[in-house]
């Protein structure tokens, strides 16, 4: 079975300090997707970043990048000089060949002032 | 452009009683459709997926039922709710798997 681990419940960061959230996943497939999810207090889930599986270079978007480890089968995401918008719930999620997107259990951060 | 449109907001029902969330998309032809639910500070657990009209897919056997009766038309129903319906139940749709799926705004269900 695909599953996605965040081993990380919760997670507290200084604001303009780099913060990062890790995922694991678990698959027998080797072409996939991969995705960063923030949810933030509003509970609209909002994709922030996405990783093909068959491109070695790691995704960017702005102060949102990952580290996308293929053989461990590690996700992580790393938030750059962090912004007090950016405190949320934060989902990684798994899809592969069955139309099911598969989602941790979150992590939540906290950006403090 | 893509818009998803998810209703009501908030719903506070009896146990026993009915309940049918809808869920429409805008701006995209034969998207993938889901429902999820988020119980309180956990993750989400898909419920159903449909590929297509009238294609359901059930995730998780439980007191719920889904169907698309039309192609950008998805509705989550219960005859009779239980106490443990209770959370927060977000809809979503795809068109492809790169793309990621995209949500609405969630429906947060208290069963009393």
């Amino acid at each position: 079975a695909q599953t996605v681990t965040q081993s990380q419940p919760e997670m507290s960061v200084q604001e303009a300090e780099t913060v990062t959230l890790s995922c694991t996943y678990d698959t027998s497939e080797n072409n996939y997707y991969l995705f960063w999810y923030k949810q933030p207090p509003s509970r609209q889930m909002i994709l922030v970043i996405r990783q093909e599986a068959y491109k070695q270079q790691n995704a960017t978007e702005n102060r949102f990048s990952v580290n996308f480890q293929k053989a461990a089968k590690s996700f992580s995401l790393k938030i750059s000089d962090s912004q007090l918008g950016d405190t949320a719930m934060y989902f990684c999620a798994f899809i592969s060949g069955t139309y099911k997107y598969i989602f941790g259990t979150g992590t939540r951060l906290k950006v403090l002032a | 452009s893509q818009t998803i449109h998810q209703w009501p907001a908030t719903l506070v029902q009896p146990v026993g009683s009915p309940l049918s969330l809808e869920c429409t998309v805008e701006g995209t032809s034969n998207p993938n459709l889901y429902w999820y639910r988020q119980a309180a500070g956990r993750g989400l657990q898909l419920l159903f997926y449909s590929v297509g009209i009238g294609q359901i897919s059930s995730e998780v056997p439980q007191n719920l039922s889904a169907s698309r009766p039309q192609d950008r038309q998805f509705i989550l129903s219960s005859k009779k709710l239980l106490l443990s319906d209770s959370g927060f139940y977000l809809c979503a749709w795809s068109v492809n798997e790169q793309g990621g799926a995209f949500f609405g705004q969630g429906t947060r269900l208290t069963v009393v």
